[in-house]
């Protein structure tokens, strides 16, 4: 149980276009959700909580209006990387939280702005 | 701060015993978690400690000292494929439930 799916796995954009990029929990609701990015040899970096049914609070240097992040259901989570650029080169990770406060990862994102 | 730290770097050989330690800042704590994380994939949940004491997993233990904002995880049996990145992060109070990772410590098991 406790199944978080990514999509894309990974993607190659050409810079001043728009990736989203797609995160579910399969087997479990996931009221809350969180998006992180993490750059080669570092740790997580969270960017931004996203609730079902409300906006998303977003990480201080995090701008909201470049990654826009959508949690339409209890199961689905969407970040948009808007008019992405090549210093936005990295793994992005969603997790799913469930009722006992677990998170559960997605396996990533690797996302390449040329 | 909330900083939480833990080594940077660890070697062990294969067969043998590892502990990781954790330290946190106690204030507000609210729990505890331990995460795999393998070159280019996502972390994966290894242990989640609220309360006081030791918790088993086969060959992963993972324990805590909330007066002394301490945790390990303790490796047993050490594996190749153990080799990987550990990451420790904390739930305070107040935050909506978001975790506090530690850089993580990256442990090569050798021959």
């Amino acid at each position: 149980g406790a199944v978080v799916s990514q999509h894309p796995s990974r993607v190659i954009c050409k810079s001043g276009t728009s990736v989203k990029i797609e995160c579910r929990s399969l087997d479990f609701q996931a009221t809350t959700m969180f998006w992180y990015r993490q750059f080669p040899k570092q740790s997580l970096m969270l960017m931004a909580t996203s609730n079902e049914g409300s906006k998303a609070t977003y990480e201080q240097g995090v701008e909201k209006d470049k990654f826009l992040i959508n949690h339409a259901s209890l199961t689905l989570s969407t970040l948009t990387v808007t008019s992405a650029h090549p210093e936005d080169s990295s793994f992005y990770i969603c997790s799913a939280r469930n009722y006992n406060y677990e998170q559960y990862f997605g396996p990533g994102t690797r996302l390449t702005v040329t | 701060g909330q900083n939480i730290d833990q080594p940077t770097e660890m070697t062990a050989t294969e067969g043998a015993i590892v502990q990781i330690n954790c330290t946190y800042q106690t204030s507000g704590f609210n729990g505890l978690f331990w995460y795999q994380q393998h070159a280019g994939e996502a972390p994966t949940f290894l242990s989640y400690n609220v309360l006081d004491g030791l918790e088993e997993k086969g060959r992963f233990s993972s324990f805590l000292s909330r007066s002394k904002g301490y945790s390990y995880l303790l490796l047993k049996e050490l594996q190749m494929k153990d080799s990987a990145s550990y990451l420790c992060a904390v739930i305070y109070t107040g935050t909506a439930s978001k975790l506090t990772f530690g850089t993580g410590t990256r442990l090569q098991v050798t021959l």
